[in-house]
């Protein structure tokens, strides 16, 4: 166990609905990545916070929006859902920004499918 | 832009021999670290190994190790005595060392099976 924590560890939603996904960082770590995994596909970087700020992003589009809490905690928002949104949702957190990040611990990601 | 690509989509070994999965990556830095995650079908990411390249000397870590060849932008990592419990997704992942927000370009992974 990494001490990432994600939730829901599965969610059903309709096209063109909004959800947020969340993600508790392990403790002393203070910055969150975002992953979005298609099935059989290897996971692709959505964006990253760093103390509550966001600190880089992927090729995904602004309707994929996140947030980061003092407690480092971190929310992954997605509105206008598509069917091509269907995937694995991985959390991973780390310490340190972007110079000095050089594990990343997992959490055990969300299923979202999107009907 | 940087890619990492996986040129065995699955791949089988019998218990307690040896396997070596492959990965080429492209960049035009010099300093990154290199990557082995294995995600059981708990779907949890898990380090396997990690690489600076900076460093000539490959990574070892108990049963698994690396051959890192930075000229030829290879990095592939051998399982030895392979266990069932080595069954699992490995990917492969490349992250730049300075000046960037840290993030993990993944290849497409790899499956592994261990065949008792």
């Amino acid at each position: 166990e990494t001490g990432v924590t994600q939730s829901p560890t599965h969610l059903i939603k309709t096209r063109g609905q909004q959800v947020t996904l969340r993600c508790s960082s392990q403790s002393g770590h203070n910055t969150v990545s975002w992953y979005q995994q298609a099935l059989g596909q290897g996971p692709q970087f959505i964006f990253q916070y760093y103390r509550e700020e966001e600190n880089g992003r992927g090729n995904f589009p602004p309707r994929f929006s996140g947030l980061q809490f003092p407690n480092y905690s971190s929310e992954l928002n997605v509105n206008a859902l598509e069917l091509d949104d269907s995937a694995l949702y991985l959390c991973a957190s780390s310490s340190g920004q972007g110079l000095v990040n050089t594990e990343a611990f997992f959490g055990q990601g969300t299923r979202l499918t999107v009907v | 832009a940087q890619t990492v690509t996986q040129s065995q989509p699955e791949m089988s070994v019998q218990e307690a021999e040896t396997v070596t999965l492959s990965c080429t990556y492209d960049t035009s830095e010099n300093n990154y670290y290199l990557f082995w995650y294995k995600q059981p079908p708990s779907r949890q990411m898990i380090l396997v190994i990690r690489q600076e390249a900076y460093k000539q000397q490959n990574a070892t870590e108990n049963r698994f190790s690396v051959n890192f060849q930075k000229a030829a932008k290879s990095f592939s990592l051998k399982i030895s005595d392979s266990q069932l419990g080595d069954t699992a997704m490995y990917f492969c992942a490349f992250m730049m060392y300075w000046g960037s927000q840290g993030n993990l370009i993944f290849g497409k992974g790899t499956k592994l099976s261990v065949k008792p």
